[in-house]
């Protein structure tokens, strides 16, 4: 397996505090990803890694920012938690030349805000 | 900009076949993956089709054909571990190694 790891595993916060999650990898792959999936719309790209301090953005964007200042890790940072950011947070990573789409998940955090 | 659609449940029988069908709109792809997750998990690769006809690994195959914006998962000798959620998704072109995933479609074996 993959070596990803995302903590924490589980979070429960209010509304209007700041969240950040980290992903981190020990497998030296340049692309790294946020998802966040809820129930009825499968896996969405929130931001994206390609490479040290190179990110963008994905389909939601919107209320989450993200920061890689090493390789190994990539943080995603709700920097006002909303009850609608309540879902399950997947990091993924994927080598540069892949050539099957293959990407690897991390087990998930939980986020719940109140 | 990118969706594909899949059913949202399919039900079989153990030892049964089932197909599990992706439709897509795109304007541009590298290929079709498939990605298995179990309740309470991580999504896992299962497959990957660059062109156009199947490939198969063991009791999966996939298929897809570019001309129809179609693509399917076909599942073998099912057994009750495949009771899972697969999902399709697809790599843009020029997209940074980004795939776009459809809604999922869960997979319930019953005895």
């Amino acid at each position: 397996d993959a070596g990803i790891t995302q903590s924490p595993r589980h979070k429960v916060t209010e509304t209007g505090t700041p969240v950040t999650l980290r992903c981190h990898q020990t497998e030296n792959h340049r692309y790294m990803y946020w998802y966040r999936q809820d129930p009825g719309h499968g896996l969405r790209l929130i931001h994206y890694s390609y490479g040290v301090k190179d990110t963008d953005k994905g389909e939601v964007s919107d209320g989450y920012s993200v920061s890689r200042s090493k390789t190994e890790d990539f943080l995603l940072t709700l920097e006002s938690a909303t009850s609608s950011q309540t879902s399950v947070y997947f990091c993924a990573i994927s080598e540069s030349s892949g050539s099957r789409n293959e990407q690897f998940f991390g087990p998930g955090t939980r986020l719940t805000v109140l | 900009g990118q969706s594909l659609e899949q059913p949202s449940e399919v039900t079989a029988v153990e030892g049964a076949i089932v197909q599990i069908n992706c439709t897509y709109q795109t304007s541009g792809f590298y290929g079709l993956s498939w990605y298995q997750q179990h309740d309470g998990g991580a999504p896992t690769f299962l497959s990957y089709n660059a062109l156009d006809g199947l490939e198969e690994t063991g009791r999966f195959s996939s298929f897809l054909s570019r001309s129809d914006s179609y693509g399917y998962l076909l599942l073998q000798e099912l057994q009750m571990k495949d009771s899972a959620s697969y999902f399709c998704a697809v790599k843009p072109s020029g997209g940074y190694n980004k795939l776009i995933f459809g809604a999922g479609t869960r997979l319930a074996v019953h005895p």
